[in-house]
């Protein structure tokens, strides 16, 4: 089945512990990208990754890292994480063949940091 | 820069009611526009898209949307919910084809279907 997994797909924490969110998708999307979702905000692109060993900030990178070793995974890593990062976080792909526009998310991984 | 403005954060209408809910947009060029659907516990996946042939849309689950240039409107509608139809919806806007960075979303319009 074609999806996009994340893990952990809930996780509380304390302020200043490292985490790291794990994103894979088995499609062979080139495109990747990591959204956080805040009541009343939407959906905010945190990350996003054009293919292997490239990747760009999004709206709002600060307090994240990412990396693209490898085209299916893309990690999401909190090193020092704070309160105000407690949110529903998504990962997404796409395909630049069929419209990088047209994203396939994972089930999301609701983050609390105490 | 593009924007999107989804007017009413809930909406409620009655099982077999029509379904309808409300997206303007903002874009200095002309927009592809978006309806994702996210059912709860769920990721968000695509209900329909416009990308410039017809203004009228059909997408999944008896959705569709008009795209209204002259009133910068892309709404969704369904003749009749149904339960199942409950779920969160956002639009979203891109300012060209295959651009997902450029890819804005709206803050999501809750629909409650009503028994």
């Amino acid at each position: 089945e074609a999806q996009v997994t994340q893990n952990p797909r809930y996780l509380i924490t304390v302020t200043g512990k490292k985490l790291t969110v794990t994103c894979s998708q088995n499609m062979n999307h080139e495109y990747m990208s990591w959204y956080r979702q805040d009541p009343g905000l939407g959906l905010r692109q945190i990350y996003y990754s054009m293919n292997v060993e490239v990747t760009d900030k999004g709206d709002v990178p600060e307090g994240y890292k990412v990396s693209r070793k490898e085209k299916r995974n893309f990690p999401l890593i909190l090193e020092s994480p704070s309160p105000n990062q407690t949110s529903l976080y998504f990962c997404a792909s796409s395909s630049f063949r069929s419209g990088a526009n047209v994203l396939t998310f994972g089930a999301g991984s609701r983050l609390t940091v105490l | 820069a593009q924007s999107v403005t989804q007017l009413g954060s809930h909406v409620s209408v009655s099982e077999g009611a029509l379904v309808l809910l409300r997206c303007n947009y903002s874009s200095s060029v002309p927009p592809y526009l978006f309806w994702y659907v996210q059912y709860p516990n769920q990721g968000l996946q695509l209900l329909l898209k416009y990308t410039s042939a017809a203004t009228l849309v059909k997408g999944i689950n008896g959705f569709e949307a008009e795209f209204k240039k002259s009133e910068t409107s892309f709404h969704l509608t369904k003749p009749s919910a149904h339960m199942s139809d409950a779920a969160e919806y956002f639009c979203a806007v891109s300012d060209r084809a295959g651009s997902a960075r450029q890819l804005t979303f709206g803050s999501g319009t809750q629909l409650t279907v009503l028994p």
